[in-house]
């Protein structure tokens, strides 16, 4: 199975303030087409996942242009330009080139 | 407006089986993949089960592989899982998702609690 990791783990930033989380895979996810398969969902406090980005930079809609997505092969990064209080909740990155699809562990954002 | 809800969720022994259901509206359910994504308490999230637009295809993470089956009938704008000789480890909060065309859930529902305990 592909291994997703995410750092950090838990990620304190101050209001206003950027803030970065990296996911790293133990493949390549490119998929045979040539478009790479990972994706970043936001999870807040006791709602249901919601898709931010796919396909590693292509954010979804009605999604704030504060998040971007980039990286390629193994090696990814969601930011945040300036950091607001409901974007509180835990961040997954997600694989879907090689069966199982996986997730990462999840990186925890809330306020300082 | 896409819509998805799932029900069938509950208190089920160890050993015993479950059917959680999703009602899907706002959009054409025979167009797109659909999913079920797991998430345990106070854990991450694992993609249990696909299902392929016309049920012809299905994929199953290997953990819950000849134990759960997915399903759907597109004429009701439901999808399932039945779920048979469950464990402890299958507890969890059951999403219901729709898949884009590389299978990335982009629209989820708001969950159904499965709790396995004696």
């Amino acid at each position: 199975d592909v291994v997703m990791t995410q750092s950090p783990l838990s990620l304190p930033v101050t209001l206003g303030q950027p803030a970065s989380v990296s996911c790293r895979s133990s493949q390549s996810l490119v998929y045979s087409d040539g478009n790479t398969l990972l994706s970043w969902f936001q999870q807040r406090p006791g709602q249901s996942p919601r898709r931010l980005i796919y396909q590693v930079s292509n954010r979804d809609s009605g999604v704030p242009d504060r998040f971007s997505g980039s990286g390629s092969g193994t090696d990814f990064t969601l930011k945040i330009s300036r950091v607001e209080a409901e974007d509180v909740g835990v961040y997954y990155c997600m694989q879907t080139t090689h069966w199982p699809f996986t997730f990462g562990p999840g990186t925890k954002v809330d306020i300082k | 407006e896409v819509q998805l809800v799932e029900s069938g969720g509950g208190l089920v022994q160890p050993g015993g089986s479950l059917r959680l259901s999703c009602a899907a509206s706002g959009f054409t359910l025979s167009s797109y993949w659909m999913s079920w994504v797991r998430q345990a308490p106070g854990k991450g999230l694992e993609c249990v089960a696909n299902i392929k637009q016309d049920g012809s295809v299905k994929y199953y993470v290997d953990s819950v592989k000849g134990r759960f089956t997915i399903s759907r009938d597109n004429a009701k704008n439901s999808l399932y899982l039945q779920m048979n000789s469950l464990r402890a480890e299958d507890t969890a909060v059951y999403y219901c998702a729709r898949a884009d065309q590389y299978l990335v859930p982009d629209y989820w529902g708001q969950g159904t609690l499965v709790t396995v305990s004696s």
